[in-house]
């Protein structure tokens, strides 16, 4: 019964390239969060998606970042021309029914932009 | 979005004692309070979740809720050193019914 999985698990970019953070949902789940934990921060959402279809991605920054979630695949946190503030962990949650309370996370993706 | 506020710590107690970690919400609004439990270098790991109006206890963890000072609380009894963690306190958004407001988090160590 695997959990969320996300990879890789650690992702180190020179400012200026492209960064792709992958999800895998729970078994059966079709509801997928983003969140970012910046250092000495909590977690912020970022984007909440279900099968492809952005549902919520208010927390995303306007420019370089994008999301998807295709009907086949894992969800893609894109993020274009990285910058070193763009140095964080990204955590990708997923749930069944797309409730607040039944969210579970991945082990993160540390991204290190030098 | 209205932010939850947590006691930073850290936190060190000896093996066998009661942990008390508390936050504060802004937003009278929300409809679940969640409580993980991050271990370093991990995602978090969903302990527990209060709904608005009610307490519960699963095991050596009790999570209340006073709505009237806007403070939750996470008690863990008899703690372990296996509990040694941040614990990040989070509600609903105000309702939202998918947004996660995350506090900081408290670092707890439990020594043996």
């Amino acid at each position: 019964n695997a959990g969320v999985m996300q990879n890789p698990r650690h992702l180190v970019r020179r400012r200026g390239q492209e960064a792709r953070l992958r999800c895998s949902p729970m078994k059966g789940h079709s509801h997928v969060y983003w969140y970012r934990q910046l250092p000495e921060e909590g977690l912020k959402f970022m984007v909440y998606l279900q099968k492809e279809n952005i549902i919520d991605e208010s927390g995303m920054p306007k420019e370089r970042f994008s999301a998807e979630f295709p009907k086949e695949g894992p969800s893609i946190l894109r993020i274009q021309q990285v910058v070193r503030g763009d140095s964080a962990a990204y955590f990708c949650a997923s749930s069944l029914n797309g409730q607040a309370n039944e969210q579970f996370f991945g082990p993160g993706t540390r991204l290190t932009v030098l | 979005q209205k932010e939850v506020e947590q006691d930073p710590g850290p936190l060190s107690v000896p093996e066998g004692a009661i942990v008390s970690l508390n936050c504060t919400y802004s937003n009278s609004a929300f409809q679940y309070f969640m409580w993980y439990r991050q271990y370093s270098r991990k995602g978090p790991e969903l302990l527990m979740y209060t709904y608005s109006s009610g307490n519960k206890e699963d095991g050596r963890f009790t999570a209340q809720v006073d709505k009237s000072s806007k403070y939750i609380s996470l008690f863990i009894r008899d703690s372990q050193p296996s509990d040694s963690a941040t614990y990040l306190c989070a509600d609903d958004s105000g309702g939202s019914n998918y947004k996660l407001t995350f506090g900081k988090g408290t670092l707890l160590t439990v020594n043996p």
